[in-house]
């Protein structure tokens, strides 16, 4: 079935270092995909996003990038910070347009 | 951004009690809601798809008589879990989408955590 997934469940860094959160998709005909981070518990807040025409999107301190070619996406956080400490989650839109399907999630910690 | 209300954020119920929980569209209208459900240290898993004014769409797994949704307004839908028991103890997770924007991100709300006793 459709599935997206992670490389790394975990991943620690350095305050101020970049960080880098991959996850494989499976489904070629996704279009759409979103990276959202999760604080202990709260809902998933919106971080970026970007479609499958593009290759690259920049915003505050992230970009995404996404190689369709080997259905990969990767989320960068340049100068990480104590406040990116969360679990990061990758998802498609799929059925539609609509219906947003979840990675399995990568935690980050930021070391002080 | 738009906001999704979710309400309660946190229940605890008996064993064999139904418990009934809130998303509502608090600034824009959603004529498809969905639920999620998370269980520690996992991600969400789509419950099912709630529609406007007809029936909801369950995934693949998901008791439909045990997890009842009801969308009757373009700003709310409920779910309730019916017989509720133990092992139903989960963060239940809404979204909702704008009606006419295909391919957009989806608004969630702040979580229930229900706990089952």
């Amino acid at each position: 079935g459709e599935s997206v997934g992670l490389h790394l469940p975990t991943l620690s860094v350095q305050e101020g270092d970049n960080s880098i959160i991959n996850c494989a998709y499976s489904n070629s005909a996704s279009d759409y995909f979103i990276w959202y981070k999760q604080e202990s518990g709260k809902g998933p807040q919106f971080i970026i996003d970007i479609r499958s025409n593009m290759d690259k999107r920049q915003g505050q301190r992230v970009t995404v990038l996404l190689n369709k070619t080997v259905k990969h996406l990767s989320l960068q956080i340049a100068a990480t910070q104590p406040g990116d400490s969360a679990v990061y989650f990758c998802a498609e839109n799929g059925g539609g347009g609509f219906k947003t399907i979840f990675g399995a999630g990568t935690r980050l910690f930021v070391k002080a | 951004g738009a906001v999704v209300s979710q309400h309660p954020s946190r229940v605890i119920c008996k064993s064999g009690t139904s418990v009934k929980i809130e998303c509502r569209s608090l600034d824009f209208q959603a004529t498809t809601m969905f639920w999620y459900r998370q269980f520690p240290k996992q991600s969400l898993m789509l419950m099912a798809t709630s529609n406007e004014g007809s029936k909801a769409t369950y995934e693949q797994g998901v008791e439909k008589d045990k997890f009842l949704i009801n969308h009757a307004s373009l700003t709310l839908s409920t779910l309730t879990v019916t017989s509720a028991h133990p092992e139903d103890s989960s963060f239940y997770i809404c979204s909702a989408s704008i009606a006419y924007l295909l391919n957009t991100e989806a608004f969630f709300g702040q979580g229930t955590r229900l706990t089952v006793v």
